[in-house]
């Protein structure tokens, strides 16, 4: 039971490049998220599924898609990568029953 | 929009003192107040809160919620230098399906 987990750990793209960190959850949850982390500002929710093949925009989208189509994976997206996405990127997964959720190690991406 | 607050921004205490870190919250169809330590790297759940004036409580920490006020506090008492972390609020709406964080107050306990 690996619980929730991040791909790759770590990133340095360069402006304009465009990748996908995937997020894999084996505790069956219906719930997840993609969250990113800035100094001082907490985590700011990007995207969110409430179920496989359902996705919904959170507080900070511009810039990022996601896609959910199995229940076990949720991944995101920059299409072109800029600067300010330079930022520490979690997902987090819930079952229906459980509000407080389950973290993954978090993605550090940098941006050039 | 929705608003959660949290205060001090950070807060430098010696082993053995009690703290108190606040969270201050703005949040339309709010349901539960969420508590978080998170140390080098994922957010690990301590507490939830749903109502007003009923403190829970873990070992040295305890947490309460009043509604009415729209505020939580943390306490932790005879800090250790384990509890040095971020400790981060959270607001969860009625729905159940989203988060609101605050900023995070960075503690530092030194021995």
């Amino acid at each position: 039971n690996a619980g929730v987990t991040q791909t790759p750990k770590f990133r340095v793209l360069k402006t304009g490049q465009s990748m996908t960190l995937l997020c894999a959850q084996d505790m069956n949850h219906e719930y997840m998220y993609w969250y990113r982390q800035d100094p001082g500002m907490g985590l700011r929710l990007i995207h969110y599924s409430v179920g496989e093949g359902t996705t919904a925009k959170g507080e900070v989208p511009d810039g990022y898609n996601v896609s959910r189509l199995k229940k076990q994976n949720f991944l995101l997206g920059l299409e072109s990568a800029a600067p300010s996405q330079t930022s520490v990127y979690f997902c987090a997964s819930r079952g229906t029953s459980q509000l407080s959720g389950f973290f993954g190690p978090g993605t550090r991406l940098t941006v050039l | 929009e929705d608003k959660v607050v949290q205060s001090p921004l950070s807060l430098v205490v010696h082993e053995g003192d009690t703290v108190t870190l606040n969270c201050s919250y703005e949040v339309t169809n709010f349901r539960s107040l969420l508590w978080y330590k998170q140390e080098k790297k994922a957010p690990t759940f301590l507490f939830m809160l749903t109502s007003s004036g009923i403190e829970k409580k873990s070992g040295r920490l305890s947490s309460i919620l009043d509604k009415k006020e729209l505020f939580s506090i943390l306490n932790i008492t005879a800090t250790q230098t384990g509890d040095s972390a971020i400790y981060l609020c959270a607001a969860l709406n009625n729905a159940g399906n989203m988060l609101t964080f605050g900023g995070g107050t960075r503690l530092m306990v030194k021995p």
